[in-house]
Parts: structure tokens; sequence; C-alpha cells
């Protein structure tokens, strides 16, 4: 079965903190990674990750994928309140699951000004 | 402007009372996606169509239905919710299965069904 796991589950900072979100993935026939950011409306598409060792960059958040060793992270820089969402990763494969998203349980992150 | 829109926003119905969801696009997508996404989990993909063609996941309870009479909406039925059934339901769309950068899946805001 396939499986994405998200870390840490949430996370507490201060305006102007960098953080880290973390996202390992096992999934058969992988074909790419996406990050969404999701506030108290639709998740809203941030990256997609099809090749390792790329950075994906827009404005403060980047990105970058580890097909060997099956993991994705998310950098947001200078942190901002209006950053504080759920980030959801989700694992896109091939074969009988083509077009399928298994997405991971999300990360929670809270800006405080 | 809301290319994917959900009605209602906010759903209450009781043990046992069916109920129906409704999503539309403007994005003319091929597909549509129905996803579960209960409190602090992972969204859980129910089942999609691919223009006419269903797609059930295996794992999809009975008591979930769903319709697409036109390109444009789709419908989650619920038969009998119970309890376990209250969560988020997200309704998502792609223009196809195959995934890329610019042409991703592009989600509503979301329907939160309460049962009493």
């Amino acid at each position: 079965e396939d499986k994405v796991v998200q870390s840490p589950l949430s996370l507490v900072v201060h305006e102007g903190d960098t953080v880290t979100l973390n996202c390992s993935y096992e999934v058969t026939n992988f074909r790419s990674l996406l990050w969404y950011k999701q506030e108290k409306k639709a998740p809203t598409f941030l990256f997609m990750l099809t090749s390792s060792g790329i950075e994906k960059k827009s404005g403060r958040l980047s990105s970058i994928l580890d097909k060997k060793e099956l993991f994705s992270i998310l950098n947001i820089t200078a942190t901002q309140t209006g950053d504080s969402a759920i980030y959801l990763c989700a694992v896109g494969a091939g074969g009988t699951s083509y077009g399928k998203l298994t997405f991971g349980q999300g990360t929670i992150l809270t800006v405080h000004p | 402007d809301a290319m994917v829109i959900q009605n209602p926003r906010y759903q209450v119905t009781q043990f046992g009372k069916p109920v129906t969801l409704s999503c539309s696009q403007t994005l003319n997508h091929n597909v549509m996606y129905w996803y579960q996404q209960k409190s602090s989990q992972a969204p859980k993909l129910l089942f999609h169509y691919y223009d006419k063609d269903f797609n059930n996941e295996a794992d999809t309870p009975d008591n979930f239905q769903s319709r697409r009479p036109n390109t444009s909406f789709c419908f989650l039925d619920i038969r009998s919710p119970g309890l376990g059934d209250a969560a988020m339901y997200l309704c998502a769309t792609s223009r196809d299965l195959r995934l890329r950068a610019t042409d991703t899946q592009y989600f509503g805001p979301g329907t939160r069904l309460t049962v009493l």
C-alpha cells in the first residue's frame, strides 16, 4: 500500500524564522511529488517535483526531492503570519494507480507575530 | 474567480438521513475527484471520474456513491450517513490523469459534513 508520512505534525515558530517540513514516501511506480498549502479553504498548489536534486523555488518557499532516499523537504524562509496553514505533501503514481494522489497527513504550521 | 465550487460549505445531517454534496467546475477538466478528509488526517481518495468513466477506490464504502451528469458537475451521495462519516469532503479536478506542474489537481473549498 502506498504511504506518505510528513513530519513534524505541527510546528510553532515566530515571524522571521526559517522552517523545514519533511515528507517521506513509499510508493510503487512513483511519478511525482506535490506540495499543497491548505488554509481554511481549498488546498492550493505550491510545487510539483519529478526529478531528484532540482530545487523548485517560489519567493520564500523552496522544495527539493531525493528519489534515492524517498523524501522531499519544503523550506520557508523569513516566515510570516500568512504562512500559517496546513502543508500537505502528496505523491502521484503510475501503473494501476495512475492519476491518483496519496496524501500525507499534513504539517500544521503556526507563525506567531 | 472560483474555478472549483462546492456547495454547501457546511452541511448538517442526521444519522441515517441521505445527503448529497455538490461540486461544479468552470475549468472544463476531464477528471473530477472526491476526497474525504477527517480531522488531523490525510485527504483520502474515494473515487474519480475520467469523463463519464467512474473509478471507485477498493476501500470506499458502498454507502458512498457519485454521479456526474455532465462535464461541469459531480455529486457525492451518502446514502445512510453514520457518525464516522463526519469529515471535510474535498472535490478536485484535473485536465487529465497525467499531472504536470502547470496542470495539476485543483481543489474546491470543501464541504464540512456534521452528522448528528
